[in-house]
């Protein structure tokens, strides 16, 4: 079965300073990975995802993602945070095209704290 | 993103009475799942639906029973509830297993 893990519970940035968010999984098969965001008494928002091609996934607002197969790691970075970043980001992993057992395991998340 | 509710939003309830939290889409999407919140574990899955009346367990599914009976409504009933599901609990939606939906969440109390 495949595993996630989100290292940091709790990343504290400065406003426009660089911030990178770690994400490691196992698995003995090819996956799917995605980055979902959780503001404030909302439920999760779908960040961005990596399903084939491109290593490097980048979303609308800013963050990007590179999966590095090599590693299993799926790390989220932002080259400057803004306060509207403050969020809780979940990373997640699923195994692909076996049917209905398919299913996305998460990692535990990260809390991500900017300040000015 | 997809139309999703849930209700309610929030409700505390008394440990040993039964509670049923409603989902209800308007995608027509295949896949619905139930997840709980809780610090210090992510989000982990319930139960989860790939069809009407076709449901299945996830890794945390004693004490939840779920019921799928159209396609735009999926039901997460505590059958005795209990202070250890005391937590936020989060519907999601769609068409593969893999692009989900997520709803506004139900805050759950059991006193």
């Amino acid at each position: 079965a495949q595993s996630v893990t989100q290292l940091d519970s709790q990343v504290p940035v400065f406003e426009e300073a660089p911030v990178e968010l770690r994400c490691n999984y196992s698995s003995s098969v090819s996956v799917y990975l995605f980055w979902y965001v959780q503001y404030p008494n909302q439920g999760l928002q779908l960040l961005l995802k990596y399903l084939s091609g491109s290593t490097l996934v980048e979303s609308i607002n800013g963050f990007e993602a590179e999966f590095n197969k090599s590693q299993t790691s799926f790390h989220l970075r932002k080259p400057s945070v803004h306060i509207s970043d403050t969020a809780e980001y979940f990373c997640a992993v699923i195994v692909p095209y076996t049917g209905t057992a398919s299913k996305l395991t998460f990692g535990t998340g990260t809390r991500l704290q900017v300040t000015l | 993103d997809a139309g999703i509710t849930q209700s309610p939003r929030h409700k505390v309830t008394e440990t040993g009475t039964p509670v049923t939290l409603r989902c209800h889409q308007t995608e027509n999407h295949r896949y619905m799942y139930w997840y709980r919140q809780d610090p210090g574990h992510g989000l982990r899955l319930i139960h989860y639906s790939y069809g009407v009346k076709d449901t299945d367990k996830g890794e945390v599914s004693d004490g939840y029973s779920v019921s799928r009976s159209k396609t735009e409504d999926f039901l997460l009933t505590l059958e005795s509830a209990t202070s250890s599901q005391t937590s936020v609990y989060f519907c999601a939606t769609g068409l593969a297993s893999y692009e989900q939906y997520f709803g506004p969440g139900t805050r759950l109390t059991v006193t």
